[in-house]
């Protein structure tokens, strides 16, 4: 496609199940960003790949967040024992390399009932 | 820590004035600045990316300025529109280090 590409666009799940929200970036593009956004706040950033390694996770709340880009391209991000402090919405970027212009997706809104 | 602040934090205007949106940030040693709009439950659309080397970037009836010494950048949006009513999102990138964003200008036109 040529932009990218977030599935679900909506998620509700109980407290304390496991969620996966995926990511597919434009293609070609070797950096990819999750970001995290709450009612009338910016983006706060989660977690940054370079390729299929992560080059800066500092941004991951704790260990119940995880993503992959096993193959350099699609991206999961992984949320295990979901809270109800977890609902916001989930944005995924990509860039040709780091500190390119970033494109973003429609985002991910997850809800923790 | 990089910290990006932008004002004011909500503007409403009437259609057809010319607006400046502010944004400024703590850590002049930024490698780009970019502008974003968002729309009500959408994800964002990228309007203008000011590389460190460059003063501004026009697209339109937008214009963006970056002082990287000053630690400022402003977004100008001519005759204003009701279709430009959306949050108005800056966002610095350092290099290889991620974009850090402000919490946006929300903008009404009206008509």
């Amino acid at each position: 496609g040529a932009g990218v590409s977030q599935t679900p666009s909506n998620k509700v799940t109980e407290k304390g199940k496991y969620v996966e929200l995926r990511c597919d970036p434009i293609s070609g593009h070797t950096a990819l960003y999750w970001y995290r956004q709450s009612l009338g706040q910016g983006p706060e950033f989660l977690i940054y790949f370079q390729g299929t390694g992560a080059a800066d996770d500092s941004g991951l709340p704790n260990d119940r967040f995880f993503a992959v880009r096993p193959e350099g391209s699609v991206s999961t991000l992984k949320i295990q024992r979901t809270e109800r402090g977890d609902s916001a919405v989930y944005l995924c970027a990509s860039s040709t390399r780091g500190a390119g212009e970033a494109f973003f997706g429609q985002g991910t809104r997850l809800t923790v009932v | 820590k990089q910290e990006v602040t932008q004002i004011p934090a909500a503007l409403s205007v009437p259609e057809g004035e010319n607006l400046v949106l502010n944004c400024s940030f703590t850590d002049s040693a930024i490698y780009n600045l970019q502008w974003f709009r968002q729309d009500p439950g959408k994800g964002l659309t990228s309007l203008l990316l000011i590389q460190s080397s460059q003063r501004e970037q026009t697209s339109g009836r937008l214009n963006a300025s970056l002082d990287k010494s000053s630690g400022r950048s402003t977004l100008y949006i001519a005759a204003s529109q009701p279709g430009d009513s959306a949050t108005y999102l800056c966002a610095v990138g350092g290099g290889n280090t991620p974009l850090v964003f402000g919490k946006g200008t929300r903008l009404s036109v009206i008509a």
